[in-house]
C-alpha cells in the first residue's frame, strides 16, 4: 500500500495571502496524483488531477506540482470560500489512497 | 451530465450486512472503471475497493478485504458494495465515483453500524 502523508495539518492563513500544502508518496506514482477541497457538510470536489491539471472550473489560483513522490499544492491569493480541507489521493498503483488532509483555516 | 447516486445505507447491528448501490448516468458506464470511497464521522476520505469496467478485477482495501465484495450490473448502470460483517469502524458515509480520480461525486450514503 502506498501511504500519503501531507503537511502540514493544520494551516492558518490571512485572506489574500497564498498557501503551500505538501503531499508526499511512500513510494513513486508518478504524477498520478489529485487533489480534493471539502467543505463542511459537503462532498470533496476534484481541483487537481495528474499532479498539476486543473478539473473543469477550478479557478487559476489553484495549482498543483510535483511528480514522483513529492507533490504540492499552491493556493494564491486565498478567498474566503478556499478556507477547507484538502486531500491528496494517489491513482498509481492498485489500492488507491488519501492523504490524512490539510486543514485550511483563518489566521 | 454524469450523475451518480449512492443509496442503501442505514442503520445495522454489529456483525450485520449492507448492500449499497450505486446508480450511474451520463456516461458510458461499462467502460469506466469504478471505486467506492467513504468518510467516517470527523475523519478524512479512504479509498475502500474498486472494480475493472466489466467487473471481472476487483481491489479491496486491507481493512474491508474479506468482509466487503465490490460488483456491478453494466446492464442496469449499477455499482453495489455487498457489505459483512459489519463493525463500529465502518460507519461513514459512502460515495461512489472514478477508479482513477474521482471528478463527479454523489450525496453518497450513511452507513451506521451500533447496536
Amino acid at each position: 500500500e502506498v501511504v500519503m502523508t501531507q503537511s502540514p495539518a493544520t494551516l492558518s492563513v490571512s485572506p489574500g495571502e497564498s498557501a503551500t500544502l505538501s503531499c508526499r508518496a511512500s513510494q513513486s506514482v508518478s504524477s498520478n496524483l489529485a487533489w480534493y477541497q471539502q467543505k463542511p457538510g459537503q462532498a470533496p470536489r476534484l481541483l487537481i488531477y495528474g499532479a498539476s491539471i486543473r478539473a473543469t472550473g477550478i479557478p487559476i489560483r489553484f495549482s498543483g506540482s510535483g511528480s514522483g513522490t513529492e507533490f504540492t499544492l499552491t493556493i494564491s491569493s486565498l478567498q474566503s470560500e478556499d478556507f477547507a480541507v484538502y486531500y491528496c489521493q494517489q491513482y498509481n498503483h492498485w489500492l488507491r489512497t488519501f492523504g490524512p488532509g490539510t486543514k485550511v483555516d483563518i489566521k | 451530465e454524469v450523475q451518480l447516486v449512492e443509496s442503501g445505507g442505514g442503520l445495522v447491528q454489529p456483525g450485520g450486512s449492507q448492500r449499497l448501490s450505486c446508480a450511474a448516468s451520463g456516461f458510458p458506464f461499462s467502460s469506466y472503471a469504478l471505486s467506492w470511497v467513504r468518510q467516517a464521522p470527523g475523519k478524512g476520505l479512504e479509498w475502500v475497493s474498486g472494480i475493472s469496467g466489466s467487473g471481472d478485477i476487483t481491489y479491496y482495501a486491507d481493512s474491508v478485504k474479506g468482509r466487503f465484495n465490490i460488483s456491478r450490473d453494466n446492464s442496469k448502470n449499477t455499482l453495489y458494495l455487498q457489505m459483512n460483517s459489519l463493525r463500529a469502524e465502518d460507519t461513514a458515509v459512502y460515495y461512489c465515483g472514478d477508479y482513477y480520480y474521482m471528478d463527479v461525486w454523489g450525496k453518497g450514503t450513511t452507513v451506521s453500524v451500533s447496536s
